[in-house]
């Protein structure tokens, strides 16, 4: 059972690329999350997913976007990377019921040159 | 969503119980209580939950008073391995909710 899982766990982009954030989990949660968090500072939510094709704003969203095509996988895109993106970005599942709290990935650290 | 108030950080000594409390004036009838610790390059971990007294499990205890706008969170005897960010968040756990992390509080254990 490998929970949670997030890849890539390293990457660096140039300014203006784009790329793709996968998360991947096999406990059959319906629930989905996105955080990044900066240096110092708590986790802040980007996107979320309450079901299989079906995705919401967070509180930072601006510059993300995602898709939850099938249930166990979340992913998150960035379609124009720029240096305010670099972070550690950490996705979450929990079931419906919220029992036990949210599972978190070990997350990706992304840097924007 | 219910704002959460908690100290910056701690020190404490190998041994020793730590108590942590978190302050949520504004908690709704349906929110829950969460804690999470958080090493360094991880994800954040659940700890405990609890909506009203006491709950207890094999790593720590919550105890929450009767109007709940605080919640104390007992982590027993602690050793350098509990050193970590611990946060305490709010909110109804039986919905997608939007689970707002704060700084937390990070405990350093010294030996």
């Amino acid at each position: 059972n490998a929970g949670v899982t997030q890849t890539p766990k390293f990457r660096v982009l140039k300014t203006g690329q784009s790329m793709t954030l996968l998360c991947a989990q096999d406990m059959n949660h319906e629930y989905m999350y996105w955080y990044r968090q900066d240096p110092g500072m708590g986790l802040r939510l980007i996107h979320y997913s309450v079901g299989e094709g079906t995705t919401a704003k967070g509180e930072v969203p601006d510059g993300y976007n995602v898709s939850r095509l099938k249930k166990q996988n979340f992913l998150l895109g960035l379609e124009s990377a720029a240096p305010s993106q670099t972070s550690v970005y950490f996705c979450a599942s929990s079931p419906p019921g919220g029992d036990y709290g949210y599972t978190f990935g070990s997350g990706t650290r992304l840097t924007v040159v | 969503l219910a704002k959460t108030t908690q100290p910056i950080s701690m020190d404490s000594y190998e041994g020793q119980e730590v108590n942590i409390t978190c302050s949520h004036n504004n908690i709704a009838t349906n929110d829950y209580i969460t804690w999470y610790q958080q090493f360094p390059s991880q994800g954040p971990r659940f700890i405990i939950q609890g909506y009203k007294t006491k709950v207890t499990n094999e790593v720590a205890s919550l105890f929450i008073p009767a109007d709940r706008k605080s919640s104390t969170l007992s982590l027993p005897r602690v050793s350098l391995s509990d050193t970590a960010v611990y946060y305490c968040l709010v909110g109804d756990k039986g919905s997608a909710r939007q689970l707002t992390f704060g700084s937390g509080t990070q405990l350093t254990v010294l030996p």
